[in-house]
């Protein structure tokens, strides 16, 4: 199967821009997406891209994908507290989502 | 605007005791998912529906059996409950594959 990997952990000030990094396996993946889940919560779908796009901007979030280097990016500008949680990316291959590990994004005020 | 329920919450099971997860949407989505999460993990698929009356196998299915009866309801089975099946499981539905999912809040399983 496919394997999506990230980071573990970040850690940010508030205030700053977090990048959250991922690499993806299936070439043939129409979308990208990026979710987020807050303790004791399910998975949110915060955005996603189509496979023919470099970048997507949605208010504080920027999309990055390099389809060469199989890479995604998901930065989050002026990180808040409350964006503290764990974010996963994701591929579509075939009908099911492959998901990473989760990278777990602290916010220290 | 319930979206996805999952019933229970919380349960704490014996080895060899069995139950029965329910996933309820209300949103007429065809594809169901059930996953498991791990820490260090993520999430992996276990058993999805791509609509009534259908059931395909994920990543890692076995000990577990579903049914898509109904289409708004799926329902993941634990036979014979074993120590390594402890996890949080979440549902998830969606209107197509490529569409991004909703997922249910998930429930806590230990089975000791």
């Amino acid at each position: 199967g496919e394997d999506v990997e990230q980071s573990l952990f970040l850690s940010v000030r508030e205030g700053d821009s977090s990048v959250i990094n991922c690499t993806y396996t299936d070439s043939s993946s129409t979308y990208l997406y990026w979710y987020k889940q807050e303790p004791g919560a399910g998975l949110q779908l915060l955005t996603y891209i189509f496979s023919n796009m470099d970048m997507k901007q949605d208010q504080r979030l920027t999309v990055l994908l390099n389809k060469k280097d199989k890479h995604l990016s998901l930065r989050i500008a002026d990180t808040q507290t409350g964006d503290s949680a764990i974010y996963f990316c994701a591929e579509n291959a075939g009908n099911m989502l492959t998901f990473g590990g989760g990278t777990r994004l602290m916010v220290k005020p | 605007n319930a979206g996805v329920t999952q019933t229970p919450k919380f349960r704490v099971l014996k080895t060899g005791q069995s139950m029965t997860l329910l996933c309820a949407q209300d949103m007429n989505h065809e594809y169901m998912y059930w996953y498991r999460q791990d820490p260090g993990m993520g999430l992996r698929l276990i058993h999805y529906s791509v609509g009534e009356g259908t059931t395909a196998k994920g990543e890692v299915p076995d000990g577990y059996n579903v049914s898509r009866l109904k289409k708004q309801n799926f329902l993941l089975g634990l036979e014979s409950a074993a120590p390594s099946q402890t996890s949080v499981y979440f549902c998830a539905s969606s209107e197509d594959s490529n569409y991004g999912y909703t997922f249910g809040s998930g429930t806590r399983l230990t089975v000791v």
